[in-house]
This record gives C-alpha cells, sequence and structure tokens, in this order.
C-alpha cells in the first residue's frame, strides 16, 4: 500500500525549531518530487515547499522563505521539514504529499497525502 | 505568483443535483490545473489532474474543463458522500497555488 506517514509536530514556543519527517513506503521513492501543505485550523491549503527526486530543485513558499528547511533521505525513503524561527502563523497540519508523475517530469499533481502532522506555535 | 480564484465560495446543492464549481487564474497556463476534495479531519484527494484526466478510481460523474484561465469542477450527479470542500491548484509556477476552496453542502 503506498502511504506517506508525518511526524514531528506538536506544541511550540515562537522563533524557536521543529522538524517534521514524512515516511514513505509502497513506492519508490526516489521516482517521485514531494512536496509539504499546509492549512491553518479552518482555512483553506497552503504549498509550503517542494524538492526533486535527487534534491536538485527546491522551492519555497515566500512565507516560509530563509526560515523553513525541506530535505529528503532517498536511502531512508523520508522527507523532512526543518522549521526555525516558528511563529504563530506557522500553526498548521502539514501535510506531506507525492507528485502522480515520475522523473524527469518537472511537476505533477499531488496523488497521495500523509494524515498531517498538526504544529501549534504558541507561549 | 498565480492567483487562483474558485467561485462559489460555498454552494447548497441535493442529491441528484448537477454541480459545476469554477477556477480562475490570474494569468493564464496551459492544463497544470488540479482538483481536490477534503473531508472534515482527512487529508485531501486528487479527483482531477491535468485539467481533465480523472484520477484512478474516481467516480465518472466528476469531470474537469478548461485551459488559460479558466476551468471547470463538474458533478454531474451529486451523491451522499460527494459533500465536501473542493479545490483547485496549479502546478504550473513555483509557488503552487490553491484556490480558496469551495464547500458543497446540503439543501
Amino acid at each position: 500500500e503506498v502511504q506517506l506517514v508525518e511526524s514531528g509536530g506538536g506544541l511550540i514556543q515562537p522563533d524557536r525549531s521543529l522538524r517534521l519527517s514524512c515516511a514513505a513506503s509502497g513506492f519508490t521513492f526516489d521516482d517521485y518530487a514531494m512536496h509539504w501543505v499546509r492549512q491553518a485550523p479552518g482555512k483553506g491549503l497552503e504549498w509550503v515547499s517542494s524538492i526533486s527526486w535527487n534534491s536538485g530543485s527546491i522551492g519555497y513558499a515566500d512565507s516560509v522563505k530563509g526560515r523553513f528547511t525541506i530535505s529528503r533521505d532517498n536511502a531512508k525513503n523520508s522527507l523532512y521539514l526543518q522549521m526555525n524561527s516558528l511563529r504563530a502563523e506557522d500553526t498548521a497540519l502539514y501535510y506531506c504529499a507525492k507528485v502522480n508523475v515520475i522523473v524527469p517530469a518537472a511537476t505533477g499533481a499531488f496523488d497521495i497525502w500523509g494524515q498531517g502532522t498538526m504544529v501549534i506555535v504558541s507561549s | 505568483a498565480i492567483r487562483m480564484t474558485q467561485s462559489p465560495s460555498s454552494l447548497s446543492a441535493s442529491t441528484g443535483d448537477r454541480v459545476t464549481i469554477t477556477c480562475r487564474a490570474s494569468q493564464g497556463f496551459s492544463s497544470f490545473l488540479a482538483w481536490y476534495q477534503q473531508k472534515p479531519g482527512k487529508a485531501p484527494k486528487l479527483l482531477i489532474y491535468a485539467a481533465s484526466t480523472l484520477q484512478s478510481g474516481v467516480p465518472s460523474r466528476f469531470s474537469g474543463s478548461g485551459s488559460g484561465t479558466d476551468f471547470t469542477l463538474t458533478i454531474s450527479c451529486l451523491q451522499s458522500e460527494d459533500f465536501a470542500t473542493y479545490y483547485c491548484q496549479q502546478y504550473y509556477s513555483y509557488p503552487w497555488t490553491f484556490g480558496q476552496g469551495t464547500k458543497v453542502e446540503i439543501k
């Protein structure tokens, strides 16, 4: 079964750091670009970051640029999001998502999503 | 950034109705457009990609159309399990952007 499982969320104080993880299974992880998408409570979806299959192409939303770092370890079938200088507005459910097209395609829709991990930034 | 605007933001419909949701992009692109369905407490589910291609396993009552700046999601015969929030998303250029969502409620 194709599956993504996020972990690492929790309650964290402003300006602190947190690292999210996403464990992939059921597919060849290094064949696909991966993304992080977040959803604040009661709000819509916001794309956060993406990383190509070989980490050669990385992108960030302006709202997190300079504070968040995406990475992946293909040997461990894992995706990560290092979040520094957290703010109250970063409070959200964070999803990892897999694209629906195999390399060398540059872009694709998100066909598999994890269940999300909640990050609450509050003092 | 490409801004995606959905309309309406919400709608009330009855089982069996035909429902149409529109997504307008602030700048044109070909067909790098997806539609997702999200139910409360659940992750989004891909319905349509490449503007009009039905994702495997998605019922054929869902269809997508459009190109350029105007895209449409149609549910031909609304079923009880279709009451949810729907999002469009462009994956043409960074940053990927979503519409604000359309909540489909029971009339």
